[in-house]
């Protein structure tokens, strides 16, 4: 039971334009959201988050999306860069508990010079 | 401090064999979490301390798996006769009590079962 889904596998993009990654999740618990990055031999590097009671965080060139009604996230880096390459996995948690994050499958970025 | 660190980084065993890891969390984060991931997923929650008490275990990680985390700082983690399907990325991670929740991930330990 997949509860975080993220259903593309790759995405390229040219450099300077937007990159978009999507993130579905099934459980309602869930309440707070987290995108991490991942560079091969290197664990997950933290990213940028939000909560539920938010719509929209920003961080730099980084957004993330939330739109609970439709169970989905999404992270917006603008402008794309070469270094952004990389493996972006989204994770939630349900803050009550332990705070452990389920993950999703991840999706493979490349950003083309 | 600089981060989470695991030792060792790669481990080959022969099925069958015991194999031990340790995570060192960053010294000041009282809550500690182990997941391993596979090629092409996700990392998978597999356990979780707070201070030196394990509060939750996957279903995941079966009476072959133990992890101790003794004086509420270093954790290791024992799998014993292993089997090839426990080759995996096993990440440890750290944070502090906060309701961002915000995890900070060491480089983890690959293991090759063969």
């Amino acid at each position: 039971d997949q509860q975080v889904k993220q259903n593309s596998p790759s995405l390229s993009v040219q450099e300077g334009r937007i990159s978009i990654l999507n993130c579905d999740y099934t459980n309602s618990m869930f309440d707070y959201f987290l995108w991490y990055k991942k560079y091969p031999a290197e664990g997950p590097t933290f990213l940028i988050s939000i909560s539920s009671i938010k719509d929209k965080n920003e961080d730099g060139r980084f957004t993330v999306f939330l739109n609970k009604s439709a169970k989905h996230l999404s992270l917006h880096i603008v402008p794309s860069q070469p270094g952004d390459s990389a493996v972006y996995f989204c994770a939630a948690s349900a803050t009550g508990n332990t705070g452990k994050l389920i993950f999703g499958q991840g999706t493979t970025l490349q950003v083309k010079p | 401090d600089t981060g989470v660190s695991q030792d060792p980084r790669h481990k080959i065993t022969k099925r069958g064999q015991n194999v031990t890891f340790r995570c060192d969390p960053i010294s000041e984060h009282n809550r500690l979490y182990w997941y391993r991931q596979t090629l092409g997923q996700g990392p998978e929650f597999l356990t979780y301390f707070q201070n030196e008490a394990q509060l939750e275990k996957s279903r995941l990680l079966s009476d072959r798996f133990s992890a101790e985390r003794p004086k509420g700082s270093f954790s290791t983690l024992e799998i014993q006769r292993t089997e090839q399907g426990d080759s995996a990325m096993y990440l440890c991670a750290s944070s502090l009590p906060d309701p961002r929740n915000e995890q900070f991930f060491g480089p983890g330990t690959r293991l090759t079962v063969l």
